[in-house]
């Protein structure tokens, strides 16, 4: 069976700082691994994918992860927050049809 | 561009009345997925359509039904509601397996008193 884990349901940090959201999955196969955002009242959106070609995926509004397999990770990171990135970040896998999300990070961004 | 629709938003209603949320897709995907969302739960698969005429249950099914009469719609049904249930839904829809994005509704806010 497949699952995700996301350390930290909460993380803070000031505009202009790193970001960094981690994502662990398990899976017993070659995995496809996604990064979704939600903002408040909204559905979720894509970040971004990976789906087995390069390893270092770029997303949208400046998000990156990159697939270690060593480390069964896909991490979300983000060079510089703004304001406008504070959201819930749900990490997913899936091989099939069906989906596993992670629990969510919340992202606050401090003036 | 509407993309997924959900109706209703917002419901009310009391233990044991039925209802239906229906989802519509105007991206002709073969796919479709109803999700509940709890907090600290992230989403939970309740039913899935893989086409037209079929369904098939997710990870937490019970209390649920669901029915894909047209491809382009996927109803979910309460057919005695609990306060168990009380949660918000996301409906979405999925062109390809595996590598393909899901794309969500605004999600329906059902509280059940």
């Amino acid at each position: 069976a497949q699952s995700v884990t996301q350390l930290g349901s909460h993380v803070s940090v000031s505009e202009g700082a790193l970001v960094l959201l981690r994502c662990n999955y398990s899976s017993s196969v070659p995995p496809y691994l996604f990064w979704y955002v939600q903002y408040p009242n909204q559905g979720l959106q894509l970040l971004l994918k990976y789906t087995s070609a390069a390893t270092l995926v770029k997303g949208i509004n400046g998000f990156e992860a990159e697939f270690k397999k060593s480390e069964t990770s896909f991490h979300l990171t983000k060079p510089s927050a703004h304001m406008s990135d504070a959201a819930e970040y749900f990490c997913a896998v899936t091989h099939g049809q069906n989906f596993v999300f992670g629990p969510g990070t919340r992202l606050s961004v401090l003036p | 561009n509407a993309g997924v629709t959900q109706t209703p938003k917002f419901r009310v209603l009391k233990t044991g009345q039925s209802m239906t949320l229906l989802c519509a897709q105007d991206m002709n995907h073969e796919y479709m997925y109803w999700y509940r969302q709890d907090p600290g739960m992230g989403l939970r698969l309740i039913h899935y359509s893989v086409g037209e005429g079929t369904t098939a249950k997710g990870e937490v099914p019970d209390g649920y039904n669901v029915s894909r009469l047209k491809k382009q719609n996927f109803l979910l049904g309460l057919e005695s509601a609990a306060p168990s249930q009380t949660s918000v839904y996301f409906c979405a829809a999925q062109g390809r397996m595996n590598t393909g994005e899901l794309f969500f509704g605004e999600g329906s806010r059902l509280t059940v008193l």
